[in-house]
Order: C-alpha cells, then structure tokens, then sequence
C-alpha cells in the first residue's frame, strides 16, 4: 500500500540558508500535518493542512512556513536557519479530518544545519 | 490539551506479556486514546485507539478503566521489533493533531 513519502530523506544546510522539504501524503488524504523532533525529544506539532487551508498551528517559528497545495501534497519552507533547526521533520496524513482516525506518519526528513 | 503520564522506562522478555500504563486523569467525554509507537529513526506508528470500550486488533490490545483516567497498552507476546517508544495519546475531538508527551521507552530483553 502506498505510503507517505517525504523528501529529500536527508539535507545538509549551512546557518542562514534556507531549506524546503516536502510531503505527499497517501492518496486520497487531504489533511497534512507537519512534526519536527530534536535529537533526545518528543516530536512537537508544528502546523497542519486540510483541504489547502491551515487548520491548525503549532510552535512554528515564523522563519518557517508551509502550504498544501491543489494535489494535497505539502512543502516546509524554513529559511534562515539555526544550528538547533537541525532535526527530523516528519509529515503525517489522514483522509480528512476523522474524529479518533489513525495518522499516516513518513519516514522523515533528517536536516543537519551546519 | 489534556495530559498523560507514563513510566520513561519498561523492560520485558521476549515472547511475554507487556503491559503498557498510561495515566489521564483530566480526560475529558470526547477525548480519544490514542497509542503510538516510534522505533528507532522512524516515524511515529499508529498501534491503537478507544474511546470506552476495550479494543484488539492484531498489533495490540487495550483496556481503558471504567472512569476512564487510565488505560493500558497491553502487547500479547512481545518480540525484539516492540523495542520502541510508545506514546500514549489524548486526541481531542475537532482537534486532529497529536501532541506528544514524554512516552514509556520499552526494552525488550532475548
């Protein structure tokens, strides 16, 4: 069964560059939500999508930004970047947003910030 | 949100029982208890979730106390591969994300 895949699976960035990473969720999900977990940490919410519109957000920091686009697939944008950005980056989808349904998570993004 | 509490850490042997506690006292009527799992290096795993009743499926079992402040994970026959994080949940209905606390670190021993 398809799965949701994100890209690219691993990026090396310096301080100060910017970096995108993106989502394509399970077909036929049309709800997106995007997770960064630190080396050691619980992974923390940072923003989520339906239907193209945010509907939830987290402790983004507001050098990130995201959007879901018409074929629901989903890119991060994170420009001006910190050593403590570097993390796994992990994006989620459901097929809408189901009371108590199960989230589809990806393998990750792993962003090393030089 | 409303908060769980777990143990950091469990050990268990392999092919036996392991059961799983989790704590939510402040839980609330529409509050859905969710499970997830993380091995190492990937992304979380969907393992479970219940409102009242008990449910089974084929990764796990889970029993949620009559008053609900408390639920147990339960994994009939632990194997090396259930060495992981597992994350108890509280998913507040009309609000779909999953925010993660501090999960129960399970060790497997041969």
């Amino acid at each position: 069964a398809a799965g949701v895949i994100q890209s690219p699976r691993h990026l090396i960035k310096e301080k100060r560059e910017t970096a995108t990473l993106k989502c394509y969720p399970i077909p036929r999900h049309d709800t997106v939500y995007w997770y960064q977990q630190g080396p050691g940490q619980d992974p923390q919410f940072l923003i989520s999508f339906y239907e193209k519109m945010q509907s939830d957000k987290g402790s983004i920091p507001d050098r990130f930004s995201a959007q879901q686009f018409s074929d629901y697939h989903s890119e991060l944008n994170m420009s001006s970047l910190e050593l403590g950005d570097s993390a796994l980056y992990f994006c989620a989808s459901t097929p809408g947003p189901v009371p108590g349904g199960e989230l589809f998570f990806g393998e990750g993004s792993r962003l090393t910030v030089l | 949100d409303a908060k769980t509490t777990q143990p950091n850490s469990m050990e268990s042997n392999e092919e036996e029982p392991v059961h799983l506690p989790c704590n939510h006292s402040t839980i609330s009527g529409t509050d859905y208890i969710h499970w997830y799992r993380q091995l190492p290096s990937q992304g979380p795993e969907y393992v479970i979730h219940g409102l009242t009743s008990n449910v089974n499926n084929r990764m796990a079992s889970l029993a949620i106390a009559e008053d609900r402040k408390s639920s147990t994970l339960i994994l009939h026959r632990a194997t090396l591969r259930d060495a992981a994080v597992y994350y108890c949940i509280l998913r507040i209905f009309g609000n779909e994300k999953l925010t993660f606390g501090t999960g129960t670190r399970l060790t497997i021993i041969p």
